[in-house]
């Protein structure tokens, strides 16, 4: 089955650029979405469709993807965006909907 | 204003079976694509089943297949996930989620979860 692979945690000082991949074979091809979650709370969508943006979720937070990897891009990262992020397709050969492992964001 | 409200939840024996439910409301269930989704403890999220919203076609992750069943109550406006011989790694919150339309896409909705918990 499809794996995506995500890093388990990335760390960033505040006001600056945080970058969380996913990585996955043929990635590109795919539509990629990502999801917030703060401890407690249910998962969040922040991107959808590799870089479109739902009502509500700042402009600093952006995605990319091409090859064998997909990017969230948050800029001028904030306090309050600490949390775990998870990117998520879709995989037609298996008719299964697949997570990655998720990546905690610390902000330093 | 859309909401899913999960219930069903408990501590449960390994081998026992527990049904939960998703109550929607502010939109018609039976127009759209849903899922479960779970996030066992320490653990990232895992997806567990999903029903089209054009023909109720079904989907399980291998982990759950032949195990648990998803379906719906058009009348109730409800979602459920009937689970059976449940073991350990079961153990998790369950969420309910909303696809953006009949396609499986994405999740533009969740609800706040219900926790399952399988011990002797």
């Amino acid at each position: 089955s499809y794996v995506l692979t995500q890093p388990p945690s990335v760390s960033v000082a505040p006001g600056k650029t945080a970058r969380i991949t996913c990585g996955g074979n043929n990635i590109g091809t795919k539509s990629v979405h990502w999801y917030q979650q703060k401890p407690g709370q249910a998962p969040v969508l922040v991107i959808y469709y590799d870089n479109d943006r739902p009502s509500g979720i700042p402009e600093r937070f952006s995605g990319s993807n091409s090859g064998n990897t997909a990017t969230l891009t948050i800029s001028r990262v904030e306090a309050g965006d600490e949390a775990d992020y998870y990117c998520q397709v879709w995989d037609r050969s298996s008719d299964h909907l697949v997570f990655g492992g998720g990546t905690k964001l610390t902000v330093l | 204003e859309v909401q899913l409200l999960e219930s069903g939840g408990d501590l449960i024996q390994p081998g026992g079976s527990l049904r939960l439910s998703c109550a929607a409301s502010g939109f018609t269930l039976t127009s759209y694509a849903m899922s479960w989704v779970r996030l066992a403890p320490g653990k990232g999220l895992e997806w567990v089943s999903a029903i089209s919203g054009s023909d109720d076609s079904t989907y399980y992750a291998d982990s759950v297949k032949g195990r648990f069943t998803i379906s719906r109550d058009n009348s109730k406006n409800t979602l459920y996930l009937q689970m059976n011989s449940l073991r350990a790694e079961d153990t998790a919150i369950y969420y309910c989620a909303k696809f953006t339309w009949t396609q499986l896409n994405y999740f533009d909705y969740w609800g706040q979860g219900t926790l399952v918990t399988v011990s002797p």
